[in-house]
């Protein structure tokens, strides 16, 4: 069975664009999340999809945002980019929503931005 | 708020050492805990998720346990192998809260030597 993907795998973006990520998860699951890792602050939860709608929300300004389609794809974008998005953003899938289930995580996206 | 905490930082050891890496989390109403391993650059890759109900789990070298009264788990690995070289994350998943967000400490990078 694949795995979580991740593309773009690197990106090099300039402050002030817009960049949107892509993950498709793992056959069979609905449930996406996404989280962004930096070196100062490690991992940090961005928001959770499942069915289409956005289900749970970590504390990240409204530049950052997302979508699932129907086939549980996700998308999340990035407006007005800053110096300080340059980090690498990870998605993870999971069956469901049930918090017992175990989480798989992609390769991840780096994004640069100068 | 939640935080996890994992010390130390950092450890180097020479192969085939037996060692421990400590995670703790100030708020003990976890619904489980579950250990990463992550490579240079690379996402996360699932070792062990134990429910709050559960004291341990087993794979292969690995152990980890759980003391949810005293806000603490361990990653216990036998024999180590320069190939167990990575940074090793716990995280926690919160009661209370819907869906499946994590809360990551940020890490322990072990260094194996041959």
């Amino acid at each position: 069975k694949a795995g979580v993907t991740q593309t773009p795998r690197y990106l090099i973006k300039t402050r002030g664009q817009q960049v949107t990520l892509s993950c498709s998860p793992i056959s069979g699951h609905r449930s996406v999340s996404w989280y962004q890792q930096t070196p100062g602050q490690g991992l940090q939860f961005l928001f959770e999809y499942f069915s289409e709608t956005q289900r749970n929300k970590g504390n990240f300004p409204g530049r950052f945002s997302g979508r699932q389609f129907s086939n549980s794809r996700s998308e999340m974008n990035v407006s007005t980019l800053e110096l300080g998005d340059s980090a690498l953003y990870l998605c993870a899938s999971s069956l469901s929503l049930d918090r017992a289930r175990e989480q798989y995580f992609g390769p991840g996206t780096r994004l640069t931005v100068t | 708020k939640q935080e996890v905490t994992q010390i130390p930082a950092a450890l180097s050891v020479p192969e085939g050492e037996n060692l421990v890496l400590n995670c703790s989390f100030t708020d003990s109403a976890i619904y489980n805990l579950q250990w990463f391993r992550q490579d240079p650059g690379k996402g996360l890759t699932s070792l062990l998720l134990i429910q709050s109900s559960q004291r341990e789990q087993t794979s292969g070298r690995l152990n980890a346990s759980l003391d949810k009264s005293s806000g603490r788990s361990t990653l216990y690995i036998a024999a180590s192998q320069p190939g167990d070289s990575a940074t090793y994350l716990c995280a926690v998943r919160l009661t209370g809260q819907a869906g499946t967000a994590l809360i990551f400490g940020k890490g322990t990078t072990l260094s194996v030597s041959s």
